[in-house]
């Protein structure tokens, strides 16, 4: 069974700089997909950026980008130029490429970013 | 406009009682899932339901029941063998539950806040 952790309970980050969210995860699969979601306070979950194993080229969504290191199983979110409404958990999480599988997502246990004016 | 909704937005369970959590998507999604949130711990999955008619068990699905009867409802029923229910309980829906295309997604409603009196 794949797991999916991320170490920093909670993180905080001043307005204009740039904040580093980590998520390791664990899995014997070769292909799969990776997703950092973001709940503010609402508790609307949003789809901020995702990544495909295969691609070597590491995503980037506007002033999200991941860093993605398939070798050492390491998925870290680069937020830059931090907005006020950046202010959310951060959710980590991983789908299997198997068909079987479909698009049920392992999620680790979150991060607290918390923004700064 | 499309989208997924949940009710009620809070509920409350006396001991001993059931109670039935709400879920209806008009996205003409075949797959749904029911997520468990609580503090600290992520997203887990308690059931999901690839088409009509059709579901399987998640990873804590023990206290809990559903039924996929239309394609558009995924009503949960938290069930008195459920011990500690008190969490927030987001339902989910994707395209397809076989579909691995970059864009599929899944999309998420709002949640509904379970409280044991």
């Amino acid at each position: 069974a794949q797991t999916v952790t991320q170490s920093q309970p909670e993180m905080s980050v001043q307005e204009a700089e740039t904040v580093t969210l980590s998520c390791t995860y664990d899995t014997s699969e070769s292909d799969y997909y990776l997703f950092w979601y973001k709940q503010p306070p609402s508790r609307q979950m949003i789809l901020v950026i995702r990544q495909e194993a295969y691609k070597q080229q590491n995503a980037t969504e506007n002033r999200f980008s991941v860093n993605f290191q398939k070798a050492a199983k390491s998925f870290s979110l680069k937020i830059s130029d931090s907005q006020l409404g950046d202010a959310a958990m951060y959710f980590c999480a991983y789908r299997s490429y198997k068909e079987t599988s479909g698009s049920r997502l392992t999620f680790g246990e979150g991060t607290q970013l918390t923004v700064n004016p | 406009d499309g989208g997924i909704t949940q009710s009620p937005k809070y509920l409350f369970r006396k001991e001993g009682q059931n109670v039935t959590l709400s879920c209806e998507q008009n996205l003409n999604h075949d797959a749904m899932y029911w997520y468990r949130q609580d503090p600290g711990q992520g997203l887990r999955l308690i059931y999901y339901s690839q088409i009509v008619n059709d579901f399987q068990k998640g990873d804590i699905a023990e206290g809990y029941s559903v039924s996929r009867e239309k394609k558009e409802s995924f009503p949960l029923t938290v069930t008195s063998a459920q011990k500690n229910p008190t969490a927030f309980y987001l339902c989910a829906s994707s395209i397809g539950f076989r579909v691995t295309a970059v864009g599929e997604k899944l999309f998420f409603g709002s949640g509904t806040q379970l409280s044991v009196l």
